[in-house]
């Protein structure tokens, strides 16, 4: 079992549509959590980042951690064209600098 | 832009060769860290270095090493270059290490086809 996964996709939503992106993990020392997006051929780019369970909103993107269920969300509202891109999770232990990815997610929104 | 820079873009070698990645961190990041992202693998961890020292392993062949410089650029040098090892190059850099705000920032990477 892998220590993080991610449905590939790809998901294909319409514009305007509510997206829900997740990741499952099993190392229970994982406390900080992050979703970066990447589109094609370009660097990752860091979009969310939360410490321990709980929700954080910014925007039109909210990321849920689960701690109990070892279960991770992004979720993006109106989503746009432009949103079309790998969104990948990361997760690391406290004291440690080490990131975890999930294979990322693609996602497709079409106008 | 995420403020760290890598070069070159892109780079096509043959096997059996030797090349190296360069890579500057944001001004003021002391973590220096590279990954290798192919389409079956994903985005994995090779090796990070903070302030000249290296402070983490992971997946890295023994036929790749890296180092960081006094300035704190870094470079990632593949030597023996095999048809397997083409792929994507990530640099990221953080200012700190392990810590709550610890927060790694990527480069645009550099994409090495081997032939």
């Amino acid at each position: 079992q892998k220590e993080v996964e991610q449905d590939p996709g790809p998901l294909s939503v319409p514009e305007g549509a509510i997206v829900s992106l997740n990741c499952t993990y099993s190392n229970s020392a994982f406390q900080y959590f992050m979703w970066y997006r990447q589109y094609s051929r370009k660097g990752p780019e860091l979009l969310m980042y939360t410490y321990s369970s709980g929700n954080k909103e910014d925007g039109r993107f909210t990321a849920q951690v689960d701690k109990s269920s070892k279960y991770i969300s992004l979720f993006i509202r109106d989503s746009q064209p432009s949103d079309s891109a790998t969104y990948l999770c990361a997760m690391r232990e406290s004291g440690y600098s080490t990131l975890t990815f999930g294979k990322g997610t693609m996602l497709l929104v079409s106008p | 832009d995420s403020g760290v820079t890598q070069t070159p873009k892109h780079l096509i070698t043959a096997t059996g060769q030797r090349v190296t990645l360069r890579c500057s961190p944001r001004s003021g990041d002391l973590s220096v860290y590279w990954y290798q992202q192919s389409l079956d693998q994903g985005l994995q961890f090779l090796i990070q270095y903070y302030n000249g020292e290296e402070r983490a392993k992971g997946n890295i062949l023994e036929r790749f090493s890296a180092q960081q410089f006094p300035d704190l650029h870094s470079e990632l040098n593949l030597s023996s270059l095999e048809l397997g090892d083409s792929a994507l190059y990530f640099c990221a850099s953080s200012a700190e290490t392990g810590t709550r705000s610890d927060t790694q920032y990527f480069g645009p990477g550099t994409r090495l086809t081997v032939l």
